[in-house]
């Protein structure tokens, strides 16, 4: 089925500890897109990638990296995992501007 | 500050009845988006009306728009149990320094059949 697809669903790290998300969409979308989610908070933008190639800082970068490895593939990289890094993950892709996103199932990590 | 809350943040109805969800922002969009979220899962893509249009239907949903007062409306008629979830509405405003749009905190609905 066409969509995104996000590994893993489930991690629990231990703080310090290193792990890095994967995401891969096979719309041929142009933007791809890394949300966390946390109880009454809605979603906010970690990163983003406009285009294959190029990757720019949300709101709530800090204690992140990611990589757009190609146009299907969009990375998200915990270098020391932190309890504040609990949360949801959710991945997305849209076409562009105009267009609604489409989202992965989440990545629920746990930092202990 | 959050660019669009939805309001209420919970709503309980019955079966068969209709939900009313309203967003309000605060800038100038280009267009405004709602979503769905069942516990557990994804976010997934309900609908999307541009700045320049005012209502839009998809089967039992229908979304109002007004510019002037910043707001929108998410109508979902003859509810069923299946629309139990959370709701989302995101902005994606005029002028914003990167290609994003902004979730609201969303509104929790129960469906009770």
């Amino acid at each position: 089925n066409a969509g995104v697809t996000q590994t893993p669903k489930f991690q629990v790290l231990k703080t310090g500890q290193s792990m890095t998300l994967q995401c891969a969409q096979d719309m041929n979308h142009n933007s791809m897109y890394w949300y966390r989610q946390d109880p009454g908070m809605g979603l906010r933008l970690i990163y983003y990638s406009a285009s294959e190639g190029t990757t720019d800082k949300g709101e709530v970068p800090n204690g992140y990296n990611v990589s757009r490895l190609n146009k299907r593939e969009f990375s998200l990289r915990l270098e020391s995992a932190a309890p504040s890094q609990t949360s949801v993950y959710f991945c997305a892709s849209r076409a562009g501007k105009p267009y609604g996103y489409t989202f992965g199932s989440g990545t629920r990590l746990t930092v202990v | 500050s959050q660019q669009g809350e939805e309001d209420p943040q919970a709503l309980s109805i019955q079966e068969g009845e209709n939900a009313t969800m309203n967003c309000s922002y605060k800038t100038s969009i280009n267009n405004l988006q709602w979503y769905r979220q069942n516990s557990g899962r994804g976010l997934v893509h309900l609908i999307l009306i541009r700045s320049n249009e005012r209502e839009k239907h998809s089967g039992r949903l229908r979304v109002t728009l007004d510019t002037s007062k910043k707001s929108s409306s998410l109508l979902i008629t003859a509810s069923r149990a299946a629309d139990t979830a959370s709701y989302f509405c995101a902005t994606d405003a005029v002028g914003t320094s990167y290609d994003k749009v902004i979730f609201g905190p969303g509104t929790s609905l129960s469906v009770i059949p």
